[in-house]
């Protein structure tokens, strides 16, 4: 069974801090890892990839990846009120073609 | 920017009956999916389809379930005798590839199985 665990939440942080979303994964094949965010009755929508492991950076998002830990995570600096959604980790599986989501950490960003 | 499309938004349906599920992929995408979100539960993975075939399946994705790409544009999920436990949001998503290419997803299809 290829597992994507995440805490769901919620996690509640002040507007304009820094909020950290952690994702562990089973597989230890698994070469893709995706951070989607999810707005209540829409789809998800994509905000990064990462592929290597170390940090990438996409305006106030960083994600983290540490294959050998089989953990990634999604840091979102300043956040905003706007920001408050469900994110869900999703992680390529070894066959390339399926993504398997985590069950998402709501986040909840209080004014 | 080119998008994925879904119809309809919501399909409601009695229990025994069949339904397909329609979607429009973006055009330059080779590798499409059906995923499934019942109501406050994650986003579950049913199939993905690659060069006219199912190129991977789930254990939700059994002989109730079958996809078709029946022209160059459409992809259809058919769910032949539908069960109250069918009720869920079904996504459709494509990718330009495999691997490091990220799925992009349609707004789904609300399924109300009565």
């Amino acid at each position: 069974q290829k597992e994507v665990e995440q805490n769901s939440g919620p996690l509640s942080v002040p507007e304009g801090a820094i909020a950290s979303l952690n994702c562990t994964y089973s597989d230890r094949g698994s070469q893709s890892f995706f951070w989607y965010r999810q707005y209540s009755g829409k789809s998800p929508e994509l905000i990064m990839s990462i592929y290597s492991n170390g940090d990438k950076e996409d305006g106030r998002f960083t994600a983290q990846l540490n294959k050998a830990s089989q953990y990634v995570s999604l840091l979102i600096r300043d956040s905003q009120p706007s920001d408050s959604a469900t994110y869900l980790c999703a992680v390529g599986s070894n066959s390339g073609y399926a993504l398997n989501f985590g069950k998402g950490t709501s986040l909840l960003v209080t004014p | 920017e080119p998008e994925v499309t879904q119809t309809p938004s919501h399909q409601v349906t009695q229990m025994g009956q069949e339904v397909i599920l329609r979607c429009v992929p973006i055009s330059n995408h080779l590798y499409f999916y059906w995923y499934r979100q019942i109501l406050g539960q994650k986003v579950e993975f049913l199939v993905s389809f690659y060069n006219n075939e199912i190129s991977e399946k789930s254990e939700i994705f059994d002989d109730q379930f079958s996809v078709e790409r029946p022209d160059g544009s459409n992809f259809t999920l058919k769910i032949r005798s539908t069960k109250l436990e069918d009720s869920a949001m079904y996504f459709c998503a494509s990718r330009a590839g495999q691997g490091e290419s990220p799925l992009h997803f349609g707004n789904g299809t609300r399924l109300t199985v009565t």
